[in-house]
C-alpha cells in the first residue's frame, strides 16, 4: 500500500511487560515521527528521525521508551516494563521534508 | 506540554452553517499546519500556512495567521455531516525545524 502502515493495530499487554510497536513510512520518505495520543487529547510527540538517526527523541517520557530506524525506513518503538500509563494510541507519521505528515491508522496499546 | 490550544474545546453547528476554529501557540514559527481526524483514525493534514502568509485557501477550508497575536483560525464553510470530526493545529518547535507539536484539539459535530 501506499500509506503509513502501523502494526499491530490492537495491543493488550500486561503491566511489566515488554512491547514493540512498527511502523513502516511512505517509501522514500526521510523523516518519521511518534506520537502518542491519550482518548480526548493532542497527539504528544515522543520522537523523530531524519534518516538513520533520531533528530529530536526529546518527547521520550523515561529510559523505558526507545525507538530505531536501523536503515532510515521502518522504525520499531519499544517499551520496556510497561505500566498503566503507557496505554494509549501511538501513532507513527512520514513526512518528506515538505512539512505536511503522513499518518497511519496508530496502534492502540492497553496495559491491564 | 502541548504548544497549540484549540478553541473552542467542542462545537455543535447545523449542516449548511460556517464552522470557525481557534489556535493559539505560544512562541514563533516558521508554519502552522491545520489537521483532522476522524474518529479512531489516523490524523490527515489540511493545510499548511508559513508565517509570511496571512490567508490560505483550500476547497472550503479558509485558514488566517496572525504572528502578531500567535493566533490562526480555520473556517470551514458550508459544512457538511462529513466534516464531523477533531481539528488540530501543529506549529514547528522550535521553529525552521520538522518537529510538530500539536494543540488540544477542537470537536466538531455537523448535525443533518
Amino acid at each position: 500500500g501506499a500509506g503509513v502502515s502501523q502494526t499491530p493495530s490492537n495491543k493488550v499487554t500486561e503491566k511489566g511487560k515488554y512491547v514493540e510497536l512498527r511502523c513502516d513510512p511512505i517509501s522514500g520518505h526521510t523523516a518519521l515521527y511518534w506520537y502518542r495520543q491519550s482518548l480526548g487529547q493532542g497527539p504528544e510527540f515522543l520522537i523523530y528521525f531524519q534518516g538513520t538517526g533520531a533528530a529530536d527523541d526529546s518527547g521520550l517520557p523515561n529510559d523505558r521508551f526507545f525507538a530505531v530506524r536501523p536503515e532510515g525506513s521502518v522504525s520499531t518503538l519499544k517499551i520496556q516494563r510497561t505500566e498503566r500509563g503507557d496505554s494509549a494510541v501511538y501513532l507513527c507519521a512520514s513526512s518528506y521534508e515538505t512539512g505536511e505528515l503522513f499518518f497511519g491508522e496508530g496502534s492502540r496499546l492497553t496495559v491491564l | 506540554s502541548q504548544q497549540g490550544e484549540e478553541d473552542p474545546q467542542a462545537l455543535s453547528i447545523q449542516e449548511g452553517e460556517n464552522a470557525t476554529m481557534n489556535c493559539s501557540y505560544k512562541t514563533s514559527i516558521n508554519n502552522l499546519q491545520w489537521y483532522r481526524q476522524n474518529s479512531g483514525r489516523g490524523l490527515v493534514h489540511l493545510i499548511l500556512i508559513r508565517s509570511n502568509e496571512r490567508e490560505k485557501h483550500s476547497g472550503r477550508l479558509r485558514v488566517t495567521l496572525d504572528t502578531s497575536k500567535k493566533s490562526s483560525s480555520l473556517l470551514i464553510t458550508a459544512s457538511r455531516a462529513a466534516d464531523t470530526a477533531s481539528y488540530f493545529c501543529a506549529t514547528d518547535f522550535p521553529p525552521g525545524t520538522y518537529k510538530y507539536i500539536f494543540g488540544t484539539g477542537t470537536r466538531l459535530k455537523v448535525l443533518a
